[in-house]
Order: structure tokens, then sequence, then C-alpha cells
């Protein structure tokens, strides 16, 4: 199985602060990973697909970029809607698995 | 508008059966995979199984292979979660997402299943 580890798991930063959120997976998965942001008591919502692509509907403010192996997520001015929880997820191959979580505290 | 609802969730014992269902509306359900994903209240989440437009492609997680079977019904829009021989360590909140071909773009609110004695 392909092991996806996210770096820092909790992150402390302020309105207006540039969060940036890392990736690596266990071996090369191209460009095949997926950063999703969960708040609490909902359901994850897909944010980048394909490593750097916004999903429609996603505020500019959400950027990602990596292949291979290391990925970043960044949010370049965070707004008090962003506080909450990212995972990244890889689709090169099955099993599909998830990073352990960022989590983007206040 | 795409939507995702899970029922049949619940409490059961040890050794126990539930069915999930997943009503799907607002798309071509025929036309994507669709995916159950499980997360402890709290913790990370956990990918589970995977079904095929047609049904005949499935893949399970090693940890609910041999007791899970996912299964759709195209003509009703449903996608389903057969779990049997629970053990405490499946408890979870369990969601039917969307797969887009890139990402798991629809998420439904997610059904609660507790397996405790």
């Amino acid at each position: 199985d392909i092991q996806m580890t996210q770096s820092p798991s909790f992150v402390s930063a302020s309105v207006g602060d540039r969060v940036s959120i890392t990736c690596r997976a266990s071996q090369d998965i191209r460009f095949w990973l997926a950063w999703y942001q969960q708040k609490p008591g909902k359901a994850p919502k897909l944010l980048i697909y394909g490593a750097s692509n916004l999903q429609s509907g996603v505020p500019s403010r959400f950027s990602a970029s990596g292949s291979g192996t290391d990925f970043t997520l960044s949010i370049s001015s965070l707004q008090p809607e962003d506080f909450a929880t990212y995972f990244c997820q890889q689709s090169n191959s099955f099993p599909l698995t998830f990073g352990g979580g960022t989590k983007v505290e206040i | 508008e795409v939507h995702l609802e899970e029922s049949g969730g619940g409490l059961v014992q040890p050794g126990g059966s539930l069915r999930l269902s997943c009503a799907a509306s607002g798309f071509t359900f025929s036309n994507y995979w669709m995916h159950w994903v499980r997360q402890v209240p709290g913790k990370g989440l956990l990918w589970v199984s995977r079904i095929k437009t047609d049904g005949t492609g499935t893949s399970y997680a090693d940890s609910v292979k041999g007791r899970f079977t996912v299964s759709r019904d195209n003509a009703k829009n449903m996608l389903f979660l057969q779990m049997n021989s629970l053990r405490a360590e499946d408890t979870a909140v369990y969601y039917c997402t969307r797969d887009s071909g890139l990402g798991l773009d629809y998420w439904g609110l997610g059904n609660m299943v507790t397996v405790s004695s």
C-alpha cells in the first residue's frame, strides 16, 4: 500500500496568514493526488484534483503543486472559514490512501 | 444538484450484520465509479471499497475483505454496502462518495455504524 505522510499535523495561524501543508507519498504517484477540506461534523470537500487543479467553486487563495512523491497545498491568505482539517489522498493505485490530516487552528 | 444520502447505520453487536444504502440523485449514477470511505470520529479517513460503473469490478480494503460486499442498482440509483461479521474496529461514520476520475468530488453526509455489545 502507498503510505501518505502529511506535515505538520497541526498549524496554528491567524487570519491573513499564508499556510502551507505538505504531503509525501511512499512511492511515485505521478499527479494522482487530491486535497480535501473537512470541517467538524461535515463530510470532506474536494479542493484540488490532479495535484494542482482547483475544483470548481473553490476560492483561488487555495493552490497546490507537486508531482511524484512530494506535494504541497497552500492557502495564500487564511480566511475564518478556512479553519478546518485538510487531507491528501492518492488515487494512483488501490487501496486508495489518505494522509493523516492537518488541522489548521486559530 | 448532486446529492448522496446514506442510510441503514446504527448499533449492532459484534459478529452482526448491517446493510448501508446510499441514494444518489442529480447526476447519471450509472456513469460513475462509487466508493465507501469511513472515519472514526475525530480520526482520519479510511477507504473501504470501490465499485465500477456496471458493478462488475469491486475492490476492498484488506481490513474488510471477505466481510463486506459493495453493490449497486443503477436502475434505482442506489449504492449498497453489506457488512457482515462486524467488529468493534468497524465502528465509524461511513460515507458514500462519487469518483470523478480525478478525485472524490461529492460525498454524502455520512452514516454512523456502532459495533458494541
